[in-house]
Parts: C-alpha cells; sequence; structure tokens
C-alpha cells in the first residue's frame, strides 16, 4: 500500500561529494515537493514540480537542484553536499487542480541524510 | 511571506481534551491544513478547511476563522498514541500546490 517511496532511508555522504534522493509515487500526481526537516525550523520548501520537466524553486533552493523526466519520479541532487545539508528530507506528492482535496500533501517515509 | 504561528509544545493527559491553535497572516489566503507526525514518521493528513467553521472527523475537529486568520485543532479523549508533532499549514490561491507549513506543535500525552 506504498504510495511515495523514497529510495534511500538513511545516507551517510563526505562534504564535497554529489548526491542523489530519489522518490517515486504511483497515484498518478501531477504536483511533487521535496521538504527538508530540521529541529525547531519545522518543513521547508527546496522544489516543486507542477508538471514533468517542470521545476519551481521554493524557499530554500541554494545548493540543491531537481530533475523530473517522468511524471511519477521527482529526484533531488545535491551537487556538492556540504555539512550543513545533514537534514531529514521529505519527498510529497499531491492530485492537483482545483478540486477538494486536490492539494492533500502525501508525504514519503523521509530520508535522513548525513553529511561529514 | 506567511507568518504562520503556532505553540511549541503542549502537554496534556490520557482522556482530556486539548486545543491546538494556529495563526495565520496570508495574502491570498485559500484553506489551512493540518497534519500529524509521529516521531520518526512522515506527516499525514488530519483535516482541511476551506470555509469558516467547524469540521468534526471523529476525535479531532478543526475549525477555521478566516476573518481572524485563526485555526484551532481539537482532540478529544486524548490517549497516549496522539502523542505526536502537530503541523498547521496554509495555501494560497496563487500558488495553489504549495503549502506553507507552520513549525508544528509537539503534544505529550501522559497516562
Amino acid at each position: 500500500d506504498v504510495k511515495v517511496t523514497q529510495s534511500s532511508r538513511y545516507l551517510v555522504k563526505r562534504t564535497g561529494e554529489k548526491v542523489f534522493l530519489e522518490c517515486v509515487q504511483d497515484m498518478d500526481h501531477e504536483n511533487m515537493f521535496w521538504y527538508r526537516q530540521d529541529p525547531g525550523l519545522g518543513l521547508r520548501l527546496i522544489y516543486f514540480s507542477y508538471d514533468v520537466k517542470m521545476k519551481e524553486k521554493g524557499d530554500i533552493p541554494e545548493g540543491y537542484s531537481v530533475s523530473r523526466e517522468k511524471k511519477e519520479r521527482f529526484s533531488l541532487i545535491l551537487e556538492s553536499a556540504s555539512t550543513n545539508q545533514t537534514s531529514m528530507y521529505l519527498c510529497a506528492s499531491s492530485l492537483g487542480g482545483l478540486s477538494s482535496g486536490a492539494n492533500v500533501l502525501t508525504f514519503g517515509a523521509g530520508s535522513r541524510l548525513t553529511v561529514l | 511571506g506567511q507568518n504562520i504561528d503556532q505553540p511549541t509544545e503542549m502537554t496534556a493527559t490520557e482522556g482530556a481534551i486539548v486545543q491546538i491553535n494556529c495563526t495565520y497572516q496570508t495574502s491570498g489566503f485559500n484553506g489551512l491544513f493540518w497534519y500529524q507526525q509521529h516521531a520518526g514518521e512522515a506527516p499525514t493528513f488530519l483535516s482541511y478547511n476551506v470555509l469558516d467553521g467547524l469540521e468534526e472527523k471523529g476525535r479531532f475537529s478543526s475549525f477555521l476563522s478566516r476573518s481572524k486568520g485563526y485555526s484551532y485543532l481539537l482532540l478529544k479523549e486524548l490517549q497516549m498514541k496522539d502523542s505526536a508533532s502537530y503541523l498547521c499549514a496554509v495555501t494560497r490561491g496563487s500558488t495553489l500546490g504549495r503549502l506553507y507549513f507552520g513549525r508544528g506543535t509537539q503534544l505529550t500525552v501522559w497516562p
């Protein structure tokens, strides 16, 4: 019954490494999102996408990029990981459109990244 | 930007009622969500309010006053499993799919 799947639950990387976080949803949702969650700061939006090959910057896009080549897959890329990117990363998706419930987010289980 | 405020922490005892408040200042406000997040888990959807008033769903109810920029989540007959973080989030008409989250309220339920 898993609907949003994140490829890695825990990752440990070194400073300067390139990191890929993968997210796949099987609900045919239009919208996909990447958040990071840090104690005391809550959920902060990094990037989101309303459609294939489209992306929009969130509140904290610096140091990140994204890719959405297929509707069901949204990847977060850290080009050169730094210690301040140690965090919990949450992927989410929503149906999109104007109907009631179209913006309800379904989250993945999260990927806890540690950068040493 | 969006200004969404909710208390950082609350405590209550089993069987009691607790009200978690959320205030917001958001241009183009469209609707308000509540999510529950247990430690180490993903947030899960609880409720969505667009119109003023109270929405009841079992032990949980959510209230919205658009004119006051205020919402609350009411939890009745508290159980230990209700210990979690409760997240308030708003949407705007201009960026309909995007949710803006508050920092969350950590609720601890004691026996």
